[in-house]
């Protein structure tokens, strides 16, 4: 099993409606990210999260919200999705001990939204 | 603010050729440096790494040096494989302590 599962991997749907997905680790990290991306533009920081208690915007926030329900789930919630939301969604953890040394994220294998 | 420079995909080339993805950055201070792999169908993970200048990453036949006189710091290969195929990612952590990312390059290797 994936160390990073992110739920669903795939979705369509329309305007207007609200999407949640959802993203759960196993890796024992205090850290997780939520990350979109887009053919071209690399992966933009939507939101993310220090700890349990510690939610951050990223660059491109607008539109979105999260909620970590616990250390080990984050989910990225869009209350009115519009079109131009339609991308790849990645999840992404660390551990804040490690990170310092190696920067190093571990991701999960991406949400394929698409509205229409 | 910080931010990663990559050349443009898509770049294809053939079984045993020499690979080179130019990569350069603009970033306060001393950034730690970063190539992720993402293999299709699949997130990204980390392919090499350097924390400080003149430092060399490498991994599975990839190598990338830090240069901080050009603010470089460029992947190579000798001799890529049809299993190299994959969209690459240049990164950097800096001053913010959250990674930058690049725009991607992908690369198809035909054998």
């Amino acid at each position: 099993d994936a160390d990073v599962t992110q739920t669903p991997r795939n979705r369509i749907t329309k305007t207007g409606k609200r999407i949640m997905l959802e993203c759960s680790q196993t890796k024992g990290h205090d850290r997780m990210y939520w990350y979109r991306q887009d053919p071209g533009l690399g992966l933009q920081l939507i939101y993310y999260s220090f700890d349990v208690k510690d939610i951050n915007k990223g660059e491109i926030s607008d539109g979105y919200s999260v909620s970590r329900q616990a250390q080990a789930k984050f989910s990225l919630s869009l209350e009115s999705a519009i079109p131009n939301q339609t991308a790849l969604y990645f999840c992404a953890t660390s551990d804040s001990k490690r990170e310092a040394r190696t920067g190093e994220l571990f991701f999960g294998e991406g949400s394929r939204l698409t509205v229409l | 603010g910080d931010s990663v420079t990559q050349m443009e995909g898509p770049v294809t080339l053939s079984e045993e050729a020499f690979l080179t993805i130019n990569c350069t950055y603009t970033a306060t201070g001393y950034p730690s440096l970063f190539w992720y792999v993402q293999y299709p169908g699949e997130g990204l993970q980390l392919l090499l790494k350097a924390t400080k200048a003149d430092d060399k990453g490498s991994n599975k036949g990839f190598e990338a040096t830090y240069r901080k006189e050009t603010t470089s710091f460029h992947l190579e290969k000798g001799s890529v494989q049809v299993s190299d195929s994959a969209v690459y990612f240049c990164a950097l952590s800096g001053s913010a302590r959250q990674l930058t990312f690049g725009s991607g390059t992908q690369l198809t290797v035909l054998p």
